[in-house]
């Protein structure tokens, strides 16, 4: 089946920290790859995504690269700010669906 | 920018009555979804719409939930009677042709069932 697995949470930084959340996944086919951040009291928001393996997403200072070998797709920011605290899910696109599958969530607090 | 609408934001209900969301996607975006997300986990996918039609709803307890987007724009979602494990944020997202999941998610309704 179709599933993602999240580093557990939650994770607290102080500010200017390197950050990582992990992403694993399990999929039939060719998934396209996604992090969302949901901010308190708010719908979910696009951060990245990567549609094929080695790609690399990026945006607002976050990356994550599509590894078919490792079926991984971890998410990284060198230097984290206070204003990044929210929570993070980890997706995968079935292909052919349309159909988003999400990992658990990964709570980050960024301390000043 | 165009956005998601959904409402009321947040709903209390007594368990075994009736409730209702509503969603507005952005406009010309096909297909509708409706998730939920249960408190510390993931979103999890209750119904998908094409225009007017049901794609999936596989994960949609059908003797208590029900679905309808009548003339293919906007969306209801019923929950008739509520039960106490139902409280969660009810999502919606619609997206476009393409096939790129350019999916926008509205803001949610957050239920609680008392």
């Amino acid at each position: 089946g179709n599933s993602v697995t999240q580093m557990e949470g939650p994770v607290t930084l102080s500010e200017e920290a390197f950050l990582t959340i992990n992403c694993t996944y399990t999929a039939t086919g060719y998934p396209s790859l996604f992090w969302y951040v949901q901010y308190p009291g708010e719908g979910l928001q696009l951060l990245l995504k990567a549609t094929k393996a080695d790609d690399k997403g990026s945006n607002k200072g976050f990356e994550a690269t599509y590894r078919k070998e490792t079926t991984s797709f971890h998410l990284e920011k060198g230097s984290v700010q206070v204003s990044d605290s929210a929570v993070y899910f980890c997706a995968l696109g079935i292909q052919g669906a349309q159909k988003l599958v999400f990992g658990q969530g990964t709570r980050l607090t960024i301390n000043p | 920018e165009a956005e998601v609408a959904q409402s009321p934001r947040y709903k209390i209900t007594e368990k075994s009555q009736a409730v209702a969301f509503w969603c507005d996607p952005i406009s010309g975006h096909a297909t509708l979804y409706w998730y939920r997300q249960i408190l510390g986990q993931g979103p999890e996918l209750l119904v998908q719409f094409q225009d007017e039609s049901v794609v999936d709803d596989s994960q949609l307890p059908k003797d208590r939930f029900s679905a309808e987007r009548l003339k293919g724009v906007d969306s209801t979602l019923k929950i008739q009677p509520a039960e106490l494990g139902d409280s969660a944020m009810y999502l919606c997202a619609s997206s476009g042709q393409g096939g790129d999941y350019g999916y926008t998610f509205g803001s949610g309704t957050r239920l609680t069932v008392v």
